[in-house]
């Protein structure tokens, strides 16, 4: 089983719905990260969040809302979507960069929500 | 021209084959290496990690790096239709630098 959770597994919503994707971790990593992945396509990086503040927002529409809440917890608060970004949304985690570490870039994935919107 | 080529297949190949997946990218400063497996609706998962050039072997699983090339491989021996999956090479330039993936190679080993 993964270690890092992510809930809902499946979400269809409605373009004008407002719904939140959750992930959580215990592993204390404190590097954690939103990704998008269309079919057959690699994932895309949205947002890193690093000690619980955002570090990295790949220029994402701001119909696509992250929030840390805590170094365990992940959310993606998602409002106003449209068909396009029907994909399977994925979240994960890692030790921050560390001088001389070997950790920072072992990313370790959940098992994603697969999102539909109508 | 994208930072990271890798071939989409699909490859097929028969039970115990050796399969040779590979990436090829266009950046000297890369220095951090990996392969993840994703098997069909669930997230990646880290298979292979390496630092630089040379090989690192895990099991069936040996991941090759040769920087002055810019090519880096992952082989599969005695395949099994359990390593039927898409394989993604992915890199990065430092600690906690963004991690640029390949487009995945799906693999379809049959029994």
């Amino acid at each position: 089983d993964t270690e890092v959770t992510q809930t809902p597994k499946h979400l269809v919503m409605g373009m004008t719905n407002k719904k939140s994707l959750k992930c959580e971790q215990h592993m204390g990593h404190r590097a954690m990260y939103w990704y998008k992945q269309k079919a057959k396509k690699p994932p895309e990086l949205m947002f890193v969040y690093s000690y619980e503040k955002l570090s990295i927002n790949e220029s994402v529409p701001s119909r696509f809302s992250p929030e840390c809440p805590n170094s365990s917890l992940l959310n993606l608060h998602l409002h106003a979507l449209q068909p396009e970004d029907s994909a399977l949304y994925l979240c994960a985690s890692s030790q921050p960069g560390l001088a001389g570490g070997t950790g920072a870039n072992v990313l370790t994935f959940g098992a994603g929500s697969r999102l539909t919107v109508l | 021209q994208k930072e990271v080529e890798q071939d989409p297949g699909p490859l097929s190949v028969p039970e115990g084959a050796i399969v040779s997946l590979n990436c090829t990218y266009s950046n000297s400063a890369f220095q951090y290496f990996m392969w993840y497996r994703q098997y069909s609706r669930k997230g990646p998962e880290l298979l292979m990690y390496t630092y630089s050039s040379g090989n690192k072997e895990d099991g069936r699983f040996t991941a090759q790096v040769d920087k002055s090339s810019k090519y880096i491989s992952l082989f599969i021996r005695d395949s099994q239709p359990s390593d039927s999956a898409t394989y993604l090479c992915a890199m990065t330039y430092n600690q906690g630098g963004k991690l640029i993936f390949g487009q995945g190679t799906e693999l379809s080993v049959k029994p």
